[in-house]
């Protein structure tokens, strides 16, 4: 089966540092993706690893060991707007049709 | 604007009314998606389609139709709707292979 594990909720205050895990078991993979979704509304595309190693974008970085089938978001100096639901995504085939998500990390960001 | 398009934003039906849920986009992506979310459960894919006339299932496509007669436009329809189809609905799109999928801002339906 395909299953993606992230912990389902994360809290830190204003200006810390936070890791969003993520480890995958799937049939295929073709690269991990980011999501931001804020209050129920549209998910938003965050960065996308397709080779091991660290892709950084502004204040968020993302990680990804295949060999490990693991990788992490991590968001620097937090913000209360960061506050939000965060889901990985692996691509599942080379035609990018499967785009599988994970049950999503909320973040509260408190001061 | 480059945008996907859900309508309606919010339903309420009765069970076993038809109904359709449109996703329109207007960035000429081949590929549409349409995903269902639910606490707890994360975003679960229903069908895709990679162009026009080419459509396929994803993880939970019981209880659901879809078409793409058109490359912008990707309904979805539930024929004989059901409380277990109460949910949050999103639409996306995305070039074939590319990673970012663009998202709709969603439709809340529910089914008494």
């Amino acid at each position: 089966g395909q299953s993606l594990e992230q912990p389902s909720e994360v809290t830190a205050v204003e200006g810390a540092i936070v890791q969003i895990n993520c480890t995958y078991q799937t049939s295929g993979f073709y690269g991990l993706s980011w999501y931001q979704q804020h209050d129920g509304g549209a998910p938003t595309f965050l960065s996308y690893n397709a080779l091991d190693g660290l892709e950084e974008t502004g204040r968020f970085s993302s990680f990804l060991s295949r060999s490990d089938s693991y990788g992490y978001l991590l968001l620097q100096e937090l913000q209360m707007k960061d506050s939000a639901s965060y889901f990985c995504a692996v691509r599942g085939n080379q035609a990018g049709t499967a785009l599988i998500f994970g049950k999503g990390t909320t973040l509260s960001v408190s001061s | 604007e480059a945008q996907v398009t859900q309508n309606p934003r919010y339903l309420i039906t009765v069970t076993g009314k038809k109904l359709t849920v449109t996703c329109s986009q207007n960035m000429n992506h081949e590929y549409m998606s349409w995903y269902r979310q639910d606490p707890g459960l994360g975003l679960r894919q229903i069908y895709y389609s990679m162009n026009v006339e080419v459509t396929d299932k994803g993880d939970v496509p019981e209880g659901y139709k879809v078409s793409r007669k058109e490359k912008r436009n990707f309904p979805l329809i539930l024929e004989s709707p059901s409380p277990n189809q109460t949910s949050l609905y999103f639409c996306a799109s995305k070039t074939g292979m590319n990673t970012e999928a663009f998202f709709g801002q969603g439709t809340r339906l529910t089914v008494v």
